[in-house]
């Protein structure tokens, strides 16, 4: 699976969108880009994930750069309860068995 | 809707003392599941990983081991912890098909003294 960089540490007024960058610019073209995130001491959440075209639920937006290289998940609205680690993680979907690798993510701090 | 329980929350053992979590899938058949181990400010290791009932894949060489009785529950378990084995475990799961979407339990941290 694909390295990811992602900084380390993000501070977003709340209300605002939260724009959380990723670059993977060694992806391969049968992996998708996944977020998660994990708030402390809890299991980690998924967010939602794509593969070359931009993905909206009821989370979060991910858009994806043509070249694949990078992407960003947006929070449309944070709030407090949207502080937490996020992880972007690129993987080979239909992989049974297959790991997520998690890095270090982006710590997000929502602050009022 | 699909749910995923663990069991205990929080354990304290002593070193040398054995273990067993359980992680139990609601509303869903035949999943593929995880465990995965998180040490303090660190990344998830992936433990172990079924795709059936019996059918266990172990990922590192360790202390312990991991056993699928029935389809929708996973044990992990060890015979004498050790220090080194304290940690947060996750359980996740996803569908036997299509896409592996894994969703995670809310976890067991565990403490060995």
């Amino acid at each position: 699976d694909a390295k990811t960089t992602q900084p380390t540490s993000m501070d977003c007024a709340e209300g605002r969108a939260a724009n959380l960058p990723c670059n993977h610019s060694t992806i391969s073209g049968n992996e998708y880009v996944y977020w998660y995130r994990q708030i402390h001491s809890q299991g980690p959440q998924y967010i939602i994930h794509g593969l070359k075209n931009n993905e909206t639920n009821e989370m979060a937006s991910l858009i994806i750069t043509e070249d694949r290289k990078s992407s960003t998940l947006i929070l449309p609205h944070a709030t407090l309860r949207d502080t937490a680690v996020y992880y972007c993680i690129v993987r080979v979907v239909y992989n049974q068995g297959g790991k997520l690798i998690f890095g270090q993510g982006t710590e997000l701090s929502v602050k009022p | 809707s699909q749910t995923i329980h663990q069991w205990p929350a929080t354990l304290v053992q002593p070193v040398g003392s054995p273990l067993s979590l359980e992680c139990t899938v609601e509303g869903t058949s035949n999943p593929n599941l995880y465990w995965y181990r998180q040490a303090a400010g660190r990344g998830l290791q992936l433990l172990f990983y079924s795709v059936g009932i019996g059918q266990i894949s172990s990922e590192v060489p360790q202390n312990l081991s991991a056993s699928r009785p029935q389809d929708r529950q996973f044990i992990l378990s060890s015979k004498k912890l050790l220090l080194s084995d304290s940690g947060f475990y996750l359980c996740a799961w996803s569908a036997g098909q299509g896409a592996q979407t894994q969703y995670f339990g809310p976890g067991t941290r565990l403490l060995v003294l």
